[in-house]
């Protein structure tokens, strides 16, 4: 069974620019999560998406912001780059309920200069 | 709100010997616990994780961990280190959302090193 899958797996973007980073869960589950890893600031999640819709998201701006697809894949778009912004960007899926385990795709390396 | 402790930011233990890494939370409910690691450059890997029953879980690789809930701690333990187990492991809390799904919060990480 194949697993969570990412892509880019590296992104360099300049500031101002927007950046779209692309998500496959694990085939049967509806739910997307992403999460953000930069440095010093540790792993902080950012959106949940399930069954096409946006359910939640994390103390994050609205320059952040993606969307679900019929597939379940999911995309997310970050607007009007900023330095700030350089992190690893994780994707997790999971069947869709409250409590199930999370199950990470190797993330995309975003650089923003 | 709920919070993750991992107050070891670095451990080095030398190959074959035991490795206890710990873990305390701070969650209202009844918590849903996972061990993740991840390796350099890598996303994070479930090694076990808790949700209710017996207090001691088996994970992927010989790790084990206990549940506590007296003490507010989920440590993880491994009796004999590997070499490849060199990498940094996150301790989560599970937290429900509206609607049914469940964002993680993470602890800081610990990075292992093993020593040769």
């Amino acid at each position: 069974e194949a697993g969570v899958t990412q892509s880019p797996t590296h992104l360099i973007k300049t500031r101002g620019q927007q950046a779209t980073l692309r998500c496959s869960p694990i085939s049967g589950h509806t739910s997307v999560y992403w999460y953000q890893q930069a440095l010093g600031l540790g792993l902080q999640f950012l959106l949940w998406y399930d069954e096409g819709e946006e359910r939640n998201r994390g103390n994050f701006p609205p320059r952040f912001s993606g969307r679900q697809f019929p597939n379940y894949s999911s995309e997310l778009n970050v607007n009007a780059l900023e330095l700030e912004d350089s992190a690893l960007y994780l994707c997790a899926s999971n069947p869709g309920q409250e409590g199930e385990t999370q199950y990470f795709g190797p993330g995309t390396r975003l650089l923003v200069l | 709100a709920q919070s993750v402790t991992q107050p070891d930011i670095h451990i080095t233990v030398s190959e074959g010997a035991s490795l206890e890494l710990r873990c305390n939370y701070s969650y209202g409910a009844t918590p849903y616990l996972f061990w993740y690691v991840q390796s350099p450059g890598q996303g994070l890997q479930l090694l076990l994780k808790y949700f209710s029953g017996d207090t001691l879980v088996q994970g992927i690789k010989g790790f084990e961990a206990e549940f506590k809930r007296s003490q507010s701690s989920f440590n993880l333990r491994k009796p004999s280190v590997h070499w490849s187990d060199a990498a940094e492991y996150f301790c989560a809390v599970g937290v429900g959302l509206t609607g049914g799904g469940n964002k993680l919060t993470f602890g800081t990480g610990t990075q292992l090193k093993v020593e040769l």
